[in-house]
């Protein structure tokens, strides 16, 4: 079956911009998961989403926001992107909340310029 | 504090050398589960164990094995006769309220 598929793999975005980044998980995996990683501060949690509701959410700032749709896709925006937002931005789903059957996808590496 | 450890900063081995990558934990959780990913260049995060916290067997699984011990908070990793393909980022993690708490992670280069 198909694995997680984050679109797009790349994209260079100026500062102040926004952008959205997608996610389709597994199929039948219902919780969708973001992280962020940069060199300095490692892979962090970002949020959480199952049936449509945000469960979990990390410590960042409210200019990141997230959905999930009835199809368990999932985006995740960022406004008044900043240079510090240059980051390797993971999606992952799992069957449901607490199976910790975490699947990655490949990313989403966003620069900001 | 949740806080999961990985004093490797990068390893260089030469193919078919045996590696172990640490890893230690600090949780106040009695129950939790610890991961193992690895992540090659092209990114993705790839699963390589689950282990919960009653569970203190030793695993193996081909040139991989995985050394538990709640003793002294450590989930180590081995790789037997190392090779090219092997190297990549690992990453060493603890669940907490679902959500993953990643170590900084481990480089290894294998060398042919």
């Amino acid at each position: 079956k198909a694995g997680v598929t984050q679109t797009p793999r790349y994209l260079i975005k100026t500062r102040g911009q926004q952008v959205t980044l997608s996610c389709s998980p597994i199929s039948g995996h219902r919780s969708v998961s973001w992280y962020q990683q940069t060199p300095g501060q490692g892979l962090q949690f970002l949020f959480e989403y199952f049936s449509e509701t945000q469960r979990n959410k990390g410590n960042f700032p409210g200019r990141f926001s997230g959905r999930q749709f009835s199809n368990s896709r999932s985006e995740m925006n960022v406004s008044t992107l900043e240079l510090g937002d240059s980051a390797l931005y993971l999606c992952a789903s799992s069957l449901v909340v607490g199976s910790y059957g975490y699947t990655f996808g490949s990313g989403t590496r966003l620069t900001v310029v | 504090a949740q806080k999961v450890t990985q004093a490797q900063t990068e390893i260089s081995v030469v193919e078919k050398e045996d590696v172990t990558l640490d890893c230690v934990y600090e949780t106040r959780d009695t129950t939790y589960y610890l991961f193992w990913y690895k992540q090659p260049p092209s990114g993705e995060l790839v699963f390589l164990i689950r282990r919960n916290s009653f569970d203190e067997q030793n695993e193996i699984s081909g040139r991989y094995s995985w050394n538990f011990q709640k003793s002294t908070s450590s989930f180590n990793f081995t790789i037997t006769a190392s090779q090219v393909v092997d190297s990549a980022v690992y990453f060493c993690a603890l669940i907490r309220t679902d959500k993953l708490i990643f170590g900084t992670g481990t480089r290894l280069q294998v060398f042919p």
